[in-house]
Parts: C-alpha cells; sequence; structure tokens
C-alpha cells in the first residue's frame, strides 16, 4: 500500500518569504509519480508539479522548485518570494506503476499555507 | 479547451436519498477518476474509469457506483445516503501515456447530507 505524510498542518509566513512544504512517501514499487497539488477556497485541485520515480533532478520553474530525494523518500516543495495569492492548501499526491496509474492518487492530508500581506 | 466539468456544484440531499453526480473530461482524455475530499483531509481514491470499464476501486461501500460513457463522460452514484458521505466529491480526468501522466480536476460537487 501506499502513504504520503505532510507531517505540516498549517503554515504561516510573511510575503516574500520563502516556505518549503515537506512530503514524505511510502512505496514498494520502483515505478511511481509525485505530484504537487494547490487547492484555493474554491475547492478545485489545481496541477503544480510532477516528478517520475527515475529522475531525481531538481528543478525551478518560476517561483516554485522541488527537492526529490528517493534516499529519504522526501518530494519537498519550495515557494520562493511567497505572495498573498499563494495561500491554500497544498497536497502531496503520488500514484505507483506505469504511467496509467497516475490516475490513482494517493494524498497526504495536505498543508495550509497562509502568506500575510 | 474547457477543463473538467461537474455538475451540480452543490447538493443537499436527506439521508437514505440516492444521489448522481455528474463530469465530464477534458477533451481528449478517456481516463476519469472520484475522489471523495471530506473537510479537514486530503482526497480519497474511490473509482477510476478507462475505455468505460473500471481499472480501480478505492475501499468504498458497495452503496458506491460508478460508470463512463461512451463520449468518456461519467457519473458517480450514491445511494443509500449517510450523513457521512457529507463531501467534496472531486472528478479527474487523465491522457493515457507516460508524456503526460498528471490528472487534472473539476471544481467538485460539493455535497451535503442531512
Amino acid at each position: 500500500a501506499q502513504k504520503v505524510t505532510q507531517a505540516q498542518t498549517e503554515i504561516s509566513v510573511v510575503e516574500k518569504e520563502d516556505v518549503t512544504l515537506d512530503c514524505v512517501y511510502e512505496t514498494r514499487d520502483t515505478t511511481y509519480y509525485l505530484f504537487w497539488y494547490k487547492q484555493p477556497p474554491s475547492g478545485e485541485l489545481v496541477f503544480l508539479i510532477r516528478r517520475n520515480s527515475f529522475d531525481e533532478q531538481n528543478e525551478i520553474s518560476g517561483r516554485y522548485s522541488w527537492n526529490f530525494q528517493k534516499s529519504t523518500s522526501s518530494f519537498n516543495f519550495t515557494i520562493t518570494a511567497s505572495q498573498v495569492v499563494d495561500s491554500a492548501v497544498y497536497f502531496c499526491a503520488l500514484s505507483v506503476g506505469p504511467s496509467g496509474s497516475a490516475r490513482q492518487l494517493t494524498f497526504g492530508s495536505g498543508t495550509q499555507l497562509t502568506v500575510l500581506p | 479547451d474547457a477543463g473538467v466539468t461537474q455538475s451540480p456544484t452543490h447538493l443537499i440531499k436527506t439521508r437514505g436519498q440516492q444521489v448522481t453526480l455528474r463530469c465530464s473530461p477534458i477533451s481528449g482524455h478517456k481516463s476519469v477518476s472520484w475522489y471523495q475530499q471530506v473537510l479537514g483531509q486530503g482526497p480519497q481514491f474511490i473509482f477510476q474509469y478507462y475505455e468505460k470499464e473500471e481499472r480501480g476501486r478505492g475501499n468504498f461501500p458497495d452503496r458506491f457506483s460508478a460508470r463512463q460513457f461512451p463520449n468518456y463522460s461519467s457519473e458517480l452514484n450514491v445511494n443509500a445516503l449517510l450523513l457521512g458521505d457529507s463531501a467534496l466529491y472531486l472528478c479527474a480526468s487523465s491522457r493515457t501515456g507516460a508524456t503526460r501522466p498528471e490528472a487534472f480536476f473539476g471544481q467538485g460537487t460539493r455535497l451535503t447530507v442531512v
């Protein structure tokens, strides 16, 4: 069985600060995908980033960056120079197996991020 | 292209009733999945359908059922509603293949059982 743990329940930062959201996952599969989603108050889950288990290269996309480390089963997400509009619940998610299995996601419990002006 | 659309957006039902939720995937997406999100928790996987066949089922009772139509839209049915079924029900669609495995979600249907 798969499991995703987001130990941070709530984080509060002041605008322009950098913030890192932690995610630890568990799976016995060797092929898997990891995702980060954002859920604003409207409720819709918005896809942000993904990484597959064969690519540990960390990347930066605009204000977003991620740190994927298989050795510690972690997939952390960083927002640089946070903005008030970044306030939302952020979910880390895992899918296992070949690419088609991305349709069956295991989510963490989410981290509520509040960015104060 | 339009995103994933769900209807209705809000619904109030009485305990014991039945409810049907609808989902239209993004054009070109053949897979539809359903998730239940109880307030304060992460979404929980209910069903996945691909090419009109059930390809996965989460740990939910038989009161929950779903189907996918030839145009890839989908319905989620819940019978004999319980107060605990009150939640946000999310539909997601995705492509096939390894290049774009991510799922895209609709705005959800908020179901309240009274």
